[in-house]
């Protein structure tokens, strides 16, 4: 089976950074998924890691360890537009699906 | 160009009945998936079609069927509906996998009292 486990809250001040941790055990590896997602909305794309490394996109990052089957998304400046849930998603070998964290919702305080 | 759509929005029905959800996938998506989204359980993969096949499956009761059509929409079957099928079902296309980017649209929030 898939593992795929984030924190479930994470609480931070505008301006700050957050780090949200996802560790996964899967049967197989093909890439590394965060999606955002505010409440009521559907998730959005945010970033996809495949290789070992970090992967910058404006005020988000994304990096990714193969090796010890962990990733995590920074957001840095928080804005109070960046609460939400945030979903990392592992896309195992030949599945034809992609497997879900619980998700972690970050709440953004002024 | 135009996104997933899912209809309809929002639904109510009764305990015993069966519904049915439709997807339309961007322009040019082969691939369909379909998740149950409920609070504190996140998204739950249902299944994911692509030439009118399916080729995944999740751990889902068989009251839950689905199928695509040959423009690549997709439909989801829920029969004797209980009141732990209530949720946000959403579907998400990509060009022929899902470990492509895969696009959500915006779901379809079913309660069943």
């Amino acid at each position: 089976g898939q593992n795929i486990d984030q924190p479930t809250e994470m609480t931070a001040t505008e301006g700050a950074i957050v780090q949200i941790n996802c560790t996964y055990q899967t049967s197989g590896f093909n890439g590394l998924f965060w999606y955002q997602q505010h409440a009521g909305e559907a998730p959005t794309f945010l970033s996809y890691n495949v290789l070992d490394g970090l992967e910058e996109k404006g005020r988000f990052s994304s990096f990714l360890s193969r090796s010890k089957g962990y990733s995590y998304l920074l957001l840095k400046e928080l804005q109070m537009k960046d609460s939400a849930s945030y979903l990392c998603a592992v896309n195992p070998s030949n599945d034809y699906k992609l497997s879900f964290g619980a998700g972690t919702t970050v709440t953004v305080r002024a | 160009k135009a996104g997933v759509t899912q209809t309809p929005r929002y639904l109510i029905k009764t305990r015993g009945q069966q519904v049915t959800l439709s997807c339309s996938p961007i322009s040019g998506h082969r691939s369909v998936s379909w998740y149950q989204q409920t609070p504190g359980q996140g998204l739950q993969f249902l299944f994911e079609y692509f030439s009118e096949t399916q080729r995944n499956k999740g751990n889902f009761p068989g009251r839950f069927s689905g199928r695509q059509f040959s423009n690549s929409r997709s439909e989801m079957n829920v029969s004797t509906l209980e009141l732990g099928d209530s949720a946000l079902y959403l579907c998400a296309s990509s060009l022929v996998a899902p470990g492509d980017e895969q696009y959500f649209g915006p779901g379809t929030r079913l309660t069943v009292t």
